[in-house]
């Protein structure tokens, strides 16, 4: 069955430091799909990035990087130099396809809580 | 702006009421979801819709009523609901086609049952 979890419910940083958000799953699926969702305070689930398990190279966008490790089922998401803007709740997501459909699945994990205070 | 739009943003109604969530996409997407995010548990999938037929029900009571009658919208009819389905309802869009397909949200309606 696919699960994913997010160990770290809340973290709490000071601006400018660096935070890695863990994210384990589980899936007996050999094609599949990780995402990184932000959640502010708004409401808005903000699509960060999609990940397809085929492709193990790390990526970095601005002060993100994510790294993925199918070793250990791993998909961590580190933020450098944060912000007080990057106070959100993070969720971590796996996507398989449904037998006998194209139409993908999301299964999230419970989220972590990060504030980053000024 | 985002492309997928969900009014209204609050909503407060009691037990006996009759209300809708409208949803609304504009990515050019043919599949549609309901998500339910309540504060004591993981994002739960409602429904999906693809191509206006709809795919899976997750064993929601019927007081939740879905209809989609088209590509573009999405709507949830409430009927007789109890506290503990006040919760954050979220709507969202894909591309079914497209494995791996990126699932996106729109801000949500915040639903409190009194």
């Amino acid at each position: 069955a696919q699960k994913v979890t997010q160990a770290q419910t809340e973290i709490s940083v000071v601006e400018k430091e660096d935070v890695t958000l863990d994210c384990v799953y589980e899936t007996r699926d050999t094609t599949y799909y990780l995402f990184w969702y932000k959640q502010p305070p708004s409401g808005e689930l903000v699509f960060l990035i999609r990940r397809n398990s085929f492709d193990e190279q790390n990526e970095i966008s601005g002060r993100y990087s994510w790294n993925f490790q199918k070793s250990t089922s791993s998909f961590n998401f580190t933020i450098t130099a944060s912000q007080v803007v990057d106070s959100a709740v993070y969720f971590c997501a796996l996507s398989d396809l449904a037998r006998g459909s194209t139409l993908g699945r999301l299964y999230f994990g419970r989220g972590t809580q990060l504030t980053v205070w000024p | 702006e985002t492309g997928v739009t969900q009014t209204p943003r609050h909503l407060v109604m009691g037990m006996t009421n009759k209300k809708s969530l409208k949803c609304e996409q504009h990515l050019g997407h043919n599949a549609m979801y309901w998500y339910k995010q309540s504060a004591k548990k993981p994002l739960e999938l409602m429904f999906v819709y693809s191509l206006e037929e709809r795919v899976e029900n997750n064993s929601v009571p019927s007081r939740f009523s879905p209809e989609c009658p088209n590509s573009s919208h999405l709507f949830l009819h409430l009927h007789t609901l109890q506290p503990e389905d006040s919760a954050l309802y979220l709507c969202a869009s894909s591309q079914e086609q497209l494995a791996g397909n990126t699932i996106y949200f729109g801000e949500g309606s915040w639903l409190t049952v009194v």
